[in-house]
């Protein structure tokens, strides 16, 4: 089955800095990789995800960039705010459909001020 | 603006007690996740729907577990008899079930505390 590794673990930067998280995943059938931002006491929510047909996509401060011959793809978050601060999971399907994430260990994200 | 429901979000309960939770997916999804999420094994999936048929519980252990969609707007996940190890916060999630559109959108959660 699909094995996904996210690195740091935790990360702290300061506000207007720049974050990168990276995850790694071992089965190169998986074609969705999705980025989910869980705040304390809330549920995993959505933030931006990539198809394998694409190399990066952005959304405003948001970027994910996508390697498929080494299989690693990264979050990068620009001009941080201390709203940012939070845990944020990766995640990797092969079916396309969405329906068999495995999601990486998260990063806790911390934006001081 | 259409989100998951979980009720209840909090649960304690005593060793041995049956604890049912239950999801109302957003209007118009066809597939049903469970997840739990501990700080040891992260999120783990523990059963998925679509059209309300069982695809996948392999996940679920099976002798005290168990995870129904009575009807397109509710999916409820039991433990029987319920234990201290499963004490975890317990995520729904759903989504369309078509390829090139898809994702999981996840509702808020129910802590559940097994004493």
């Amino acid at each position: 089955g699909e094995n996904v590794e996210q690195h740091p673990s935790t990360l702290s930067v300061q506000e207007g800095d720049s974050a990168v998280i990276k995850c790694t995943y071992s089965d190169s059938a998986s074609n969705y990789f999705p980025w989910y931002k869980q705040e304390l006491g809330k549920g995993p929510q959505l933030i931006i995800d990539i198809r394998s047909n694409v190399g990066e996509k952005k959304d405003q401060r948001i970027a994910v960039t996508l390697n498929k011959t080494a299989k690693h793809f990264s979050l990068h978050i620009t001009e941080t705010q201390p709203e940012d601060s939070a845990v944020y999971f990766c995640a990797a399907d092969p079916t396309g459909t969405a329906s068999k994430l495995t999601f990486g260990t998260g990063t806790r994200l911390q934006v001081t001020l | 603006d259409a989100r998951v429901t979980q009720t209840p979000r909090d649960k304690v309960t005593e060793m041995g007690q049956e604890v049912t939770m239950r999801c109302q997916p957003i209007l118009g999804h066809n597939t049903v996740f469970w997840y739990r999420q501990t700080m040891m094994q992260g999120l783990e999936l523990l059963a998925y729907f679509r059209n309300r048929a069982p695809l996948d519980d392999s996940g679920m252990p099976k002798d005290r577990f168990s995870a129904e969609m009575p009807d397109a707007t509710l999916a409820t996940l039991k433990i029987q008899p319920s234990e201290p190890r499963d004490s975890a916060v317990y995520f729904c999630a759903s989504g369309i079930g078509r390829t090139s559109t898809d994702t999981q959108y996840f509702g808020p959660g129910t802590r559940l505390t097994v004493l």
